[in-house]
């Protein structure tokens, strides 16, 4: 079964710029029906979509973040990452990476890592 | 940008209730919206694809409905492992793919 793993730090000083890998396992992220994307949640408040990305390295951001993130992928590692520059305490939230499957004209995300805990403070 | 309005956002229910949540789109998606659901320190889980699609492994006591700007999800026998958030999603040709702002299903 598919698996996803989120990795980076935990804590990171305002204005720095948070970074964070997701592992895929037990599955390539080579393929045609597929997208592989970012999703983040504040603590206590609700989802919100940053990007996602294509293994031909096509990516699509949320407008609202999108001066300020960069997702990339390395296929050759079977990870794809991203970046989020000039952080403040609002980037704070859980981070997950997320598959975007593409099946019958429908896009959405069927598989999820655990998230990752990404505290922005001094 | 599409907004997603989720109604109610609080639903206090009992085991063996029928449950409605609804999901409405600021202007039409057709019928690429998607539901999830969530449980306290999880990652959201996929219940409802294309409006009505059941994801495999789902049971089948979930629907979805609707189209262009009106969605529903229903519980047909709420089951103790079913309160939790849930959430729409709208995925329509333009990100970004925005999401309702969450309806807990809490217990009566």
């Amino acid at each position: 079964q598919l698996q996803l793993q989120e990795s980076g730090p935990g804590l990171v000083k305002p204005s720095q710029t948070l970074p964070l890998t997701c592992t895929v396992s037990d599955g390539s992220i080579i393929s045609t029906n597929y997208y592989w994307g970012w999703i983040r949640q504040p603590p206590g408040k609700g989802l919100e979509w940053i990007g996602h990305i294509y293994f031909s390295g096509r990516t699509y951001y949320n407008p609202s973040l999108k001066s300020r993130v960069t997702i990339s992928v390395d296929t050759s590692e079977n990870q794809f990452s991203l970046k989020l520059i000039s952080v403040t305490a609002a980037d704070t939230a859980v981070y997950y990476c997320a598959r975007v499957a593409l099946y019958n004209g429908w896009y959405y995300f069927d598989y999820w890592g655990q998230g990752t805990l990404v505290t922005v403070s001094s | 940008d599409i907004q997603m309005t989720q109604s109610p956002s609080s639903l206090p229910a009992s085991v063996g209730d029928r449950v409605t949540i609804t999901c409405r789109a600021s202007q039409s998606i057709n019928r690429h919206l998607n539901w999830y659901q969530q449980k306290p320190g999880k990652a959201p889980k996929i219940l409802i694809y294309g409006a009505s699609n059941l994801q495999n492994g789902v049971p089948s006591r979930f629907s979805g409905s609707g189209s262009g700007t009106d969605f529903t999800l229903t519980i047909s026998s709420l089951q103790p492992e079913d309160f939790a958030t849930y959430y729409c999603q709208q995925t329509s040709t333009t990100p970004p793919y925005t999401f309702g702002q969450g309806t807990k299903l809490e217990i009566k």
